[in-house]
């Protein structure tokens, strides 16, 4: 079973940050926190990932709350094309049998014009 | 490196027959995975490879189903007697052992089972 809780769907004004957030209570200190997206009939897109340290890169920024069990996905400027599922996932990289990711249903994000 | 490439990315078959879908991951991953996604669903992870050894199957991998990497390359799954059950998008991501680097999903194979 997925280990996060997120909202079912999101909705989003263009050009306006989109929050998603996420909850992993019973993440360990090993596991890291993933964040990949899903476009409508394409495999998932990895976006960005952290372990305890908020992240920014080109396409989002990762807050992830001091106690761990919680984060937030930030799209700062939504555009249409970031209309997907966004998956949230918790797993350790460097562990034989707790690497693989494990995905729950996600947040259906919808940006409108 | 044109990254994670599944084949075919779509397939039609009548139930009962088999199916073989094939794999190519990034050439320097030795993990590879493979994965079942149905309508409304999140990809539900079937089995994991690192390098030629099968490490882990689901318990959704029925004894129909078989998955192999024979020289840690590419990688193939098979479904023999398919079913309508069957009919979903399989996935196939791959990945770099000890590493926190992300994996790399395929397009993905289309299965329909008429």
């Amino acid at each position: 079973d997925a280990k996060t809780t997120q909202p079912t769907s999101m909705d989003c004004a263009e050009g306006r940050a989109a929050n998603l957030p996420c909850n992993h209570s019973t993440i360990s200190g090993n596991e890291y926190v993933y964040w990949y997206r899903q476009i409508h009939s394409q495999g998932p897109q990895y976006i960005i990932h952290g372990l305890k340290n908020n992240e920014t890169n080109e396409m989002a920024s990762l807050i992830i709350t001091e106690d761990r069990k919680s984060s937030t996905l930030i799209l700062p400027h939504a555009t249409l094309r970031d209309t997907a599922v966004y998956y949230c996932i918790v797993s350790n990289p460097r562990s034989y049998n707790t690497d693989k990711l494990i995905f729950g249903t996600g947040t259906r994000l919808q940006v409108f014009p | 490196d044109t990254g994670v490439s599944q084949d075919p990315r779509h397939k039609i078959t009548k139930r009962g027959q088999n199916v073989t879908f094939r794999c190519d991951p990034i050439s320097e991953h030795n993990r590879l995975y493979w994965y079942r996604q149905t309508l409304g669903q999140g990809p539900e992870f079937l089995t994991y490879f690192q390098n030629e050894a099968q490490l882990e199957k689901s318990r959704l991998l029925s004894d129909r189903f078989s998955a192999e990497r024979p020289k840690g390359s590419f990688s193939t799954l098979e479904i023999q007697r398919t079913e309508q059950g069957d009919s979903a998008m399989y996935l196939c991501a791959s990945s770099l052992e000890n590493s926190n680097t992300e994996a790399f999903f395929g397009q993905g194979t289309r299965l329909t089972v008429v």
